[in-house]
């Protein structure tokens, strides 16, 4: 059971604008900015949204995030195929003193 | 361009040991907080440890800590992970992560198989 909780599935069509979120407590996300990561079939993660709502260069405006108390959701919108993709979302945490992930959330493009 | 190639991967029997390294290019490689992430097979993401920039702080999952060691060169620009009594869930692909504030670049990850 990962600390931070997110949903396993989402899915929508091209075009769509879809949402997921990650729920953790006041010693991760309550204190701390959140980070997301998305992971392409067979690839190593890669740096998507960082310090809750920060895009990397080179990442789309397509995909932003936000965070409200101990929860943080990410967004794409425009919905592509080249986005279905594992993400993951990540925070420090001061009661383990160390880096903790969500489960991932597995995006279908329809 | 920022590369980190990991190495040292292989199959172990339970108990065994086995130390992994990650080479880092294009970035001054004393100046940045470096970490190892692993993921088991269909799994997620999962931390395991992280340096500071001289390798004198160094913190571990509680899940690790006591069997791996984590250390650093600084002249060669080397990560390394030594990790020792490894158990059958020890079983993953272990990353080489750069932090800046983020884990901001992935190696491409290296194998580990537990197994007898």
């Amino acid at each position: 059971q990962s600390v931070l909780i997110q949903p396993p599935s989402a899915s929508g069509t091209p075009g769509q604008r879809v949402t997921m979120s990650c729920s953790g407590s006041s010693s991760n996300i309550g204190s701390y900015t959140v980070n997301w990561y998305q992971q392409l079939p067979g690839t190593a993660p890669k740096l998507l949204i960082y310090s809750d709502n920060q895009r990397p260069s080179g990442v789309p405006d397509r995909f932003s995030g936000s965070k409200s108390g101990t929860s943080a959701s990410l967004a794409i919108s425009g919905l592509q195929s080249e986005d279905e993709a594992e993400y993951y979302c990540a925070a420090w945490d001061d009661s383990l003193n160390g880096w903790v992930f969500g489960g991932g959330t597995k995006l279908t493009v329809l | 361009e920022v590369q980190l190639v990991e190495s040292g991967g292989g199959l172990v029997q339970p108990g065994g040991s086995l130390r992994l390294s990650c080479a880092a290019s294009g970035f001054t490689f004393s100046s940045y907080w470096m970490h190892w992430v692993r993921q088991a097979p269909g799994k997620g993401l999962v931390w395991v440890s992280r340096i500071n920039v001289d390798g004198s702080s160094i913190n571990y999952a509680d899940s690790v800590k006591g069997r791996f060691t984590m250390s650093r060169d600084n002249a060669k620009n080397t990560l390394y992970l030594q990790m020792n009594s490894l158990r059958v869930e020890d079983t993953a692909v272990y990353y080489c992560v750069r932090d800046r504030y983020r884990f901001d670049s992935w190696g491409q990850g290296t194998l580990v198989i537990v197994s007898s």
